[in-house]
């Protein structure tokens, strides 16, 4: 199974600063038959269900604001939330899906206010 | 409005056996695949079962293999996890979740989930 490791394990930011949050996989998610990359990103609040922000690397799920994006190819990738909002808090995954159905997940990254 | 419930979780010895159920609403569950995820707690999610919108291909974690079951009715629209033997590590939040694509083949990513349903594990 491929690995998803995720950095850091948790961080602070002040609101309205930049948030980064990495992942890196055990091997490639490019698929060079059709020139995209198998990672998908989501925001899990406590009572909530995950909620999906990113897939294809980078592509934003519709409603998500447009202060989340994704970046990375192959091995590494990122999530950025360019200016952080309160709403912000909370655990972010991200998923490979490239040896699906066999998809796995990083351990998370848990997001909070400094 | 695109929704799953699941429901069916509760408090089970080791050994025993469970059936959770996964009811969709605004979508056809034979036009996505779907999946099951679990969150056991303190920990992150862990894929567990998925099926293709087909229906006719299921796929299970080497984990669950060959205790869990999953399959679905589609006259009723739900999705159904069977599990037996459970042991005290399948302790766990389940989740439903639904592929954001509407294309035959296994699910890759997951745009509507559930509440989830608490399954403990327990003598």
């Amino acid at each position: 199974d491929i690995v998803m490791t995720q950095s850091p394990d948790s961080l602070a930011v002040s609101l309205g600063e930049r948030a980064t949050l990495n992942c890196k996989s055990s091997q490639s998610l490019f698929y060079s038959s059709n020139n995209k990359d198998y990672l998908a990103w989501y925001q899990h609040k406590p009572g909530q269900p995950p909620r999906l922000l990113i897939y294809w690397a980078s592509i934003r799920d519709s409603g998500v604001p447009d202060r989340f994006s994704g970046s990375g190819s192959g091995s590494d990738f990122t999530l950025t939330i360019s200016s952080l909002q309160a709403e912000d808090v909370a655990i972010y995954y991200c998923q490979q899906y490239y040896t699906s159905p066999r998809i796995t997940f990083g351990q998370g990254t848990r997001l909070e206010i400094k | 409005e695109v929704q799953v419930l699941e429901s069916g979780g509760e408090l089970v010895k080791p050994g025993g056996s469970l059936r959770l159920s996964c009811a969709a609403s605004g979508f056809t569950v034979s036009s996505y695949g779907m999946s099951w995820v679990r969150q056991a707690p303190g920990k992150g999610l862990e894929w567990v079962s998925g099926i293709s919108s087909s229906g006719g291909n299921t796929y299970y974690a080497d984990s669950v293999r060959g205790r869990f079951t999953l399959f679905r009715d589609t006259s009723t629209n739900t999705l159904y996890l069977q599990m037996n033997s459970l042991r005290a590590e399948d302790t766990a939040i389940y989740y439903c979740a639904k592929d954001r694509r509407a294309t035959a083949g296994p699910p890759y990513y997951f745009d509507s989930w559930g509440q989830g349903t608490l399954v403990t594990v327990s003598s």
